[in-house]
Formats: C-alpha cells, sequence, structure tokens
C-alpha cells in the first residue's frame, strides 16, 4: 500500500479565506487525482494531474503536482460555505489519502 | 458523464446475517471494479479489485472469506459480508473503469449498520 498523507486532516475556516491543502507520499505516481466527497455519497472527482509540475484551475481551485510526481496541493481562493466536504488526493486512482475535511463557515 | 449505482444504499442487519450488496456500472462497460471501505470523516481503504471473469484479488488485511466479491459480467460486480457483526458496520463503495478511456467512476456508496 502506498500511503498519501493529507494535511490539515481538519480545517475550520470563515467564508472569504483563502486554503492550502496538502498530499505528500513518498512513492512517485504516475498520477494523481483530487476528490470531493460529501457525507453519506461517493467521492467525485475534481482533477487529475499527470505532468511534474503541472498547475490545474477549476473557477476558483488551483491543483499542482509536485516537480517530482510524489506530491500536490489544492488551493482554494475565497471558500464558500458549498465548498465544505472531505476532500481526498488519490495516487495513479487507486490509493487514497488521509483526507482533509474542509468546514467552511458563513 | 458515466454513472456507477450502488444498492442498497443503506441496509441494517442483524449479527451473524449475510449482505450482498450491488455495484452497476448503467451506460458503460468495466472491466474492472474496485471495493472501499470507508469509516466516518476517514478515508477510503481499498479492500478488492474486481475483474469480469476472474477471481478478485483482495488487499493484504481483508478476509477473502468474509467479503465475498462476485464479477460476474461487465456491468454488475457485488459485495457480499458474511456473517455480519456489528465491526463490519461501514460505508462500502465501488468504483468502475471505464474500459476505453481508462477513467474511473465512482458509486454513491451503501451504509452497512450491523446490530
Amino acid at each position: 500500500t502506498q500511503l498519501l498523507e493529507q494535511s490539515p486532516q481538519f480545517l475550520s475556516i470563515q467564508e472569504g479565506e483563502n486554503l492550502t491543502v496538502y498530499c505528500n507520499s513518498s512513492s512517485v505516481f504516475s498520477s494523481l487525482q483530487w476528490y470531493r466527497q460529501e457525507p453519506g455519497e461517493g467521492p467525485v472527482l475534481l482533477v487529475t494531474v499527470v505532468t511534474g509540475g503541472e498547475v490545474k484551475k477549476l473557477k476558483r481551485l488551483t491543483f499542482q503536482f509536485g516537480d517530482a510526481r510524489k506530491d500536490s496541493s489544492l488551493h482554494i481562493t475565497a471558500a464558500q460555505p458549498g465548498d465544505t466536504g472531505l476532500y481526498l488526493c488519490a495516487g495513479d486512482q487507486f490509493y487514497f489519502g488521509t483526507g482533509t475535511s474542509l468546514t467552511v463557515i458563513p | 458523464g458515466a454513472v456507477v449505482s450502488q444498492h442498497p444504499s443503506r441496509v441494517i442487519c442483524k449479527s451473524g446475517t449475510s449482505v450482498k450488496i450491488e455495484c452497476r456500472s448503467l451506460d458503460f462497460q468495466a472491466t474492472t471494479m474496485f471495493w472501499y471501505r470507508q469509516f466516518p470523516k476517514q478515508s477510503l481503504m481499498l479492500m478488492a479489485t474486481s475483474n469480469e471473469g476472474s477471481k478478485a484479488t483482495y488487499e493484504q488485511g481483508v478476509e477473502k472469506d468474509k467479503f465475498l466479491i462476485n464479477h460476474a459480467s461487465l456491468t454488475l460486480s457485488t459485495l457480499t459480508v458474511t456473517s455480519a457483526h456489528p465491526e463490519d458496520s461501514s460505508f462500502y463503495i465501488c468504483s468502475a473503469r471505464e474500459g476505453v478511456t481508462g477513467e474511473l467512476f465512482f458509486g454513491e456508496g451503501s451504509r452497512l449498520t450491523v446490530l
């Protein structure tokens, strides 16, 4: 099992603030996915990154894949209550990170 | 987009009984499906990889006799929790790999509660 550590594990912020979630591993991955999951539902894919150093933007979300393809970050600008959820990174689609539970307070 | 459906979404059973959870790919053929287990506010733990027409491959520490997986067709995989006990209570999620693109699609999950 290839371990992906996410930090922070829990995050509670006010609406409008910015935040960054980190996903780190000692393993190299061909691709890395970010998912968002709401309680009682399956995870929903946000993005896939495949190239070292790659940056992808999805509205207020910015995803970066580390140069060595071992780590990634998710940055959310001006967080909104609708961003509340469990954010999961996954390596090569199968190996999920430890998760970051985000709560955005109105 | 592609849809993966799980049934039932919630199930409550008595200790000692067996429960079957279905995972269906509704609009694509999935040669490979995956089963995960998730505890509250924790991540998904891969339990097994299910390939159509062959035996499932279980991750280390997952009891194959406890969690029976059958992938009888290209659109259906089932997970049977045998002789369920309260510690088996969890959220079980499946995913299916679309055969052409290789993209993974997740089901909505099934919450099992064993009394």
